[in-house]
């Protein structure tokens, strides 16, 4: 089954403790990309990566890091998470192409105390 | 900066009424526009993608329609079910701006029986 698989779906941690939330797609998508959701504000893109070790910055990219090493896996870290950073964050993919739909992970809710 | 707006925020309807969602967006050099589904705990299906050159594309009970020039979506609804209670957001690709999807905050449906 083509599907984008988000871990943890649930994460409470506390101010500055690192943590990684995992994202991975096994449709061999080149284009990966991080989006956080808050009420009121839609998605916004976090960051993105157009290929194996090919990232860049989204609209709100202060405070996370991203790597592409393999092309089926792009973590999202936080290096020293902070409470404005609770949100829900969702992993997208798809083939490169400019009509290609988005396909996306199931979530990941992120409460930071 | 592009900006997109959907209105309105929450909607209530009987089941069996036929229902329009809006979506606006500011900047009219788009690529394409697609309408998600997001149901609660679960990421955002795509249900419709509309190049710029279309004025609708149709699936099931469905009709999405553009009209660029005016900077507007609507996604119809056809006899509306209990099953099509989710949010349904809208997201534009900016011409140029291959790496992102600007998403409006979305409208929450429920169709009750």
């Amino acid at each position: 089954e083509a599907q984008v698989t988000q871990n943890p779906r649930y994460l409470i941690t506390v101010t500055g403790k690192k943590l990684t939330v995992t994202c991975s797609q096994n449709m061999n998508h080149e284009y990966m990309s991080w989006y956080r959701q808050d009420p009121g504000l839609g998605l916004r893109q976090i960051y993105y990566s157009m290929n194996v070790e090919v990232t860049d910055k989204g609209d709100v990219p202060e405070g996370y890091k991203v790597s592409r090493k393999e092309k089926r896996n792009f973590p999202l870290i936080l290096e020293s998470p902070s409470p404005n950073q609770t949100s829900l964050y969702f992993c997208a993919s798809s083939s490169r192409g400019l009509d290609e739909k988005l396909f996306f992970g199931s979530g990941t809710q992120l409460s930071v105390l | 900066k592009q900006e997109v707006t959907q209105i309105p925020a929450a909607l209530s309807v009987p089941e069996g009424e036929n229902l329009v969602l809006n979506c606006s967006f500011t900047d009219s050099a788009i690529y394409n526009l697609q309408w998600f589904r997001q149901d609660p705990g679960k990421g955002l299906t795509s249900l419709l993608l509309i190049q710029s050159s279309q004025r609708e594309q149709t699936s099931g009970r469905l009709n999405a329609s553009l009209d660029k020039s005016s900077g507007r979506s609507t996604l119809y609804i056809a006899a509306s079910q209990p099953g099509d209670s989710a949010t349904y957001l809208c997201a534009v690709r900016p011409a140029g701006g291959y790496n992102k999807l600007i998403f409006g905050a979305g409208t929450r449906l429920a169709v009750h029986p």
